[in-house]
């Protein structure tokens, strides 16, 4: 069966550098969900959307930014990386009416030097 | 605002024995889903166990089960005839009824001793 694709898988970006990470939710899911897993830490909500608005907000930093599209794909971007920002970001998607099943992505390592 | 604990950071287990991981939560709501997620070295997040909050019943997933006691907020997981494939980080998470994020707690490392 599909699974929730996440693009790249891993990346190295430099400090005040840019970066997009790239969430496909399985096919005909309507709702994804943007997360963050820091080293040795739990995964932190970021930001949800659900037939392309946001539905849901969590502890995102201004200089990050999410959005979805028209095919229900979703994007996080993220502007003047700090190292803290390193980290294991995971990617979730559901079905309206199914939403106890929310199915994880196999996350994007984001290495800030 | 909800929390999550796991008062366990690690816990071990001899190959074809029982653990049970604890978590507790806090919450003012009544309606409400509990989760136990997996996370193998892979990193990727699986999907143990769900329980709806207004289910008396608690649930159940082959080897896997679920201990839910509302008014205490506990939910504990049991992990029956322990295999070394379930050696994992496994984490409790809360969501509310009408709302979809996922509250996690800090995890609880498992190692299966064989």
């Amino acid at each position: 069966a599909a699974g929730v694709i996440q693009s790249p898988r891993h990346l190295i970006k430099e400090k005040r550098e840019t970066a997009t990470l790239k969430c496909y939710p399985i096919p005909r899911h309507d709702t994804v969900y943007w997360y963050q897993q820091g080293p040795g830490q739990d995964p932190q909500f970021l930001i949800s959307f659900y037939e392309k608005m946001q539905s849901d907000k969590g502890s995102i930093p201004d200089r990050f930014s999410a959005q979805q599209f028209s095919d229900y794909h979703s994007e996080l971007n993220m502007s003047s990386l700090e190292l803290g920002d390193s980290a294991l970001y995971f990617c979730a998607s559901s079905l309206t009416g199914q939403v106890l099943k929310q199915y994880f992505g196999p996350g994007t390592r984001l290495t800030v030097t | 605002a909800q929390t999550v604990t796991q008062s366990q950071p690690e816990m071990s287990v001899q190959e074809a024995e029982t653990v049970t991981l604890s978590c507790t939560y806090d919450t003012s709501e009544s309606d409400y889903y509990l989760f136990w997620y997996k996370q193998p070295p892979s990193r990727q997040m699986i999907l143990v166990i769900r329980q709806e909050a207004y289910k008396q019943q608690n649930a159940t997933e082959n080897r896997f089960s679920v201990n839910f006691q509302k008014a205490a907020k506990s939910f504990s997981l049991k992990i029956s005839d322990s295999q070394l494939g379930d050696a994992a980080m496994y984490f409790c998470a809360y969501r509310n009824f009408g709302n979809e994020k996922l509250t996690f707690g800090t995890g609880t490392r498992l190692t299966i001793i064989p």
